[in-house]
């Protein structure tokens, strides 16, 4: 059974870093595509990126280019989203979701991560 | 970059309506299209991909259609579990982006 464990709910302040996790099981990790996806309270759905854990080749949304960074570790089957600085705007849940060939989309998604950040 | 428009933004409809959702696109996507629904406090859920292949274990009353610019995402006669939110998310090229919602209320 495919499933992506995300990692637990954070509570950070604004200029802290914060690196969180994605972990695939059930197929083969690197063979296919992990991509991340913000949810501001009360807000609609935002694509930020995605990386190909065989290569790492990595493709992100101009918006947050430079932003965070997105990275997998295969030897642990494990994608990540991170953050060297982090803001109050940062604040939303945070998801992550495979693709599972070139012509599709994303289908099998992770249960979210919550991250606050306040002062 | 692509950018995705859908209306409405939010539906009101009974048991049993027929229910119609656009999505547009600001530019070509083919059919390169998908539609995922949303439950609060839950992750989205693939329902409809390349535009109007129904995603496995998805009841046949929803569908999609279109291609190009222009989608539509039909639920044939709404039930109590529809209420949630729909996105469309276009896959065609890098950065993917998704439509901003429709949510779809209990009249």
């Amino acid at each position: 059974e495919v499933q992506l464990v995300q990692s637990g709910a954070e509570v950070k302040k604004p200029g802290e870093s914060l690196k969180i996790s994605c972990k695939g099981s059930g197929y083969s990790f690197t063979s296919y595509w992990i991509g991340w996806v913000r949810q501001m309270p009360g807000k609609g759905l935002e694509w930020m990126g995605i990386i190909y854990p065989g290569d790492s080749d990595t493709r992100y949304s101009p918006s947050f280019q430079g932003q965070v960074t997105i990275s997998a570790d295969k030897s642990i089957s494990t994608a990540y989203l991170q953050w060297s600085s982090l803001k109050a705007s940062d604040t939303a849940m945070y998801y992550c979701a495979r693709r599972s060939g070139w012509n599709y989309p994303f289908d099998y998604w992770g249960q979210g991560t919550l991250v606050t950040v306040s002062s | 970059d692509i950018q995705m428009t859908q209306s409405p933004s939010t539906l009101s409809a009974s048991v049993g309506d027929r229910v119609t959702i656009t999505c547009r696109a600001s530019q070509s996507i083919s059919s390169w299209l998908a539609w995922y629904q949303q439950k609060p406090g839950k992750a989205p859920k693939l329902l409809i991909y390349k535009a109007s292949s129904l995603e496995s274990g998805v009841p046949s009353r929803f569908s999609g259609s279109g291609s190009g610019t222009e989608f539509t995402l039909t639920i044939s006669s709404l039930q109590p579990d529809d209420f949630a939110t729909y996105y469309c998310q276009q896959y065609n090229s890098y950065p993917w982006a998704f439509g901003q919602g429709t949510k779809v209320e209990i009249k």
